[in-house]
């Protein structure tokens, strides 16, 4: 079983709709929660971090951590074409003496007009 | 700033050669990270660097892998002998301050093994 799994979609969505994408992780040793997103042929960049349980808004973008589940979400509202991208989620853990950092397997999203 | 640099953009290589790929990380940050893409594995960390040191390679495949930081703004990975299954994308990133902070990818280097 990988440390973190996520659903690879693809997940295709009307403009405008709400988009939830969610990662679960085995490891309560995971402390730092990021979300990427990454464009075709682009490299990722970094969406959101949040370090605790709760949620975590900038914009139309929030992220939301549920230790006690080891689940973390992140939620896309009045989505956009431009949104279209794979969301990669990243937590980080301190192993074998070295800050580890582990990424879900990404998923596919496409919003259409 | 131009951001993280890479090179080569693509590579198509024949089994058994070497293979080196740049990195050139922005200009101050601390940290530099190798990375490989592949469909089947996602995005796995292979190595990471600390002001020029080498921190953790637990991620490094195999010992045909290795990387080199000789100073703040150069770094390659370095393959040899190349095998198919080493076909991917590979991703150098940079960051200030740490593993959990902001990384910055470069475009990525299209490694086609043949």
């Amino acid at each position: 079983q990988k440390e973190v799994e996520q659903d690879p979609g693809p997940l295709s969505v009307p403009e405008g709709a709400i988009v939830s994408l969610n990662c679960t992780y085995s490891n309560s040793a995971f402390q730092y929660f990021m979300w990427y997103r990454q464009y075709s042929r682009k490299g990722p960049e970094l969406l959101m971090y949040t370090y605790s349980s709760g949620n975590k808004e900038d914009g139309r973008f929030t992220a939301q951590v549920d230790k006690s589940s080891k689940y973390i979400s992140l939620f896309i509202r009045d989505s956009q074409p431009s949104d279209s991208a794979t969301y990669l989620c990243a937590m980080k853990k301190f192993s074998g003496g070295y800050n580890k950092l582990i990424f879900g397997a990404g998923t596919r999203l496409a919003v259409h007009p | 700033d131009a951001g993280v640099i890479q090179s080569p953009r693509h590579e198509v290589t024949e089994m058994g050669q070497e293979v080196t790929l740049r990195c050139k990380p922005i200009s101050g940050h601390d940290y530099l990270f190798w990375y490989r893409q592949t469909m089947m594995r996602g995005l796995e960390l292979l190595i990471y660097f600390n002001n020029n040191v080498p921190i953790d390679d637990s991620g490094m495949p195999e010992d045909r892998f290795s990387a080199k930081m000789p100073n703040a703004s150069f770094s390659t990975l370095k393959i040899q002998p190349s095998e198919p299954r080493d076909s991917a994308v590979y991703f150098c990133a940079s960051s200030l301050g740490g593993i959990q902070e902001t990384q910055y990818f470069g475009p990525g280097t299209r490694l086609l093994v043949l």
